[in-house]
């Protein structure tokens, strides 16, 4: 998707390490989703953002919207096995009405 | 609720054939959502229902490609005639609005084979 960015396209990290996951839009966001995905499974609704500034976590993962809704991040403190998938940042386009989704971040956690 | 259901889960077929995947919303959400899913191009929204009705479909690629919702429990995307570049996970979801307010649910996904 060329209206969300992702980065970093995969990361691989030791188990216990923290990272960082960004997701950036040249757009005013006006609901920024977080999901991860297994692979061959479906997509788990994480987290959604909606006010400039807002923080929300969910046992070791935070994600915080900035100031002016135009990036995310999702934060993985200690990281597990259990993390390893693919984390996808969604968006809702009130224009154009539908919904758009970064390209995704692979994430590898090394036992 | 059992969440979104899609049927088949994997799908292997001959190009040149018909498919068919199949949908079932949660109970109670008004708006659906087809996305297809490939390395390449990542999740893209396909085509989405409100109220049974379709809203945009310029998401979808060719006149091969159909969807129908004919009632708030039940949808279909239909590929006729299939192509082996057709081969990705295609995902459902369903919402109970379709504002930025309220995330969707998103199905297990249908693994498309076209060979």
């Amino acid at each position: 998707s060329q209206e969300l960015e992702q980065s970093p396209q995969s990361l691989i990290v030791q188990e216990g390490k923290n990272l960082t996951i960004n997701c950036t839009s040249s757009k005013t966001l006006y609901g920024l989703y977080w999901y991860k995905q297994k692979y061959g499974e479906g997509l788990i609704f994480l987290m959604m953002l909606q006010k400039g500034g807002e923080e929300k976590s969910h046992e070791k993962i935070t994600a915080k919207l900035d100031e002016k809704k135009q990036q995310s991040s999702l934060h993985i403190t200690a990281s597990q096995p259990s993390h390893a998938g693919i984390y996808l940042c969604g968006a809702f386009l009130p224009n154009a009405g539908k919904s758009t989704f970064g390209d995704g971040t692979t994430l590898t956690v090394k036992p | 609720d059992a969440g979104v259901i899609q049927s088949p889960r994997h799908e292997v077929t001959e190009m040149g054939q018909e498919v068919t995947l199949r949908c079932k919303p949660i109970s109670g959400h008004n708006s659906l959502f087809w996305y297809r899913q490939t390395m390449m191009r990542g999740l893209e929204l396909l085509i989405y229902f409100n109220n049974n009705v379709p809203i945009d479909d310029s998401g979808m690629p060719e006149d091969r490609f159909s969807a129908k919702m004919p009632n708030a429990s039940f949808s279909t995307l239909k590929i006729q005639p299939s192509e082996p570049r057709d081969s990705a996970v295609y995902f459902c979801a369903s919402s109970f609005t379709l504002t930025e307010n309220t995330e969707a649910f998103f199905g297990q996904g249908t693994r498309l084979t076209v060979v």
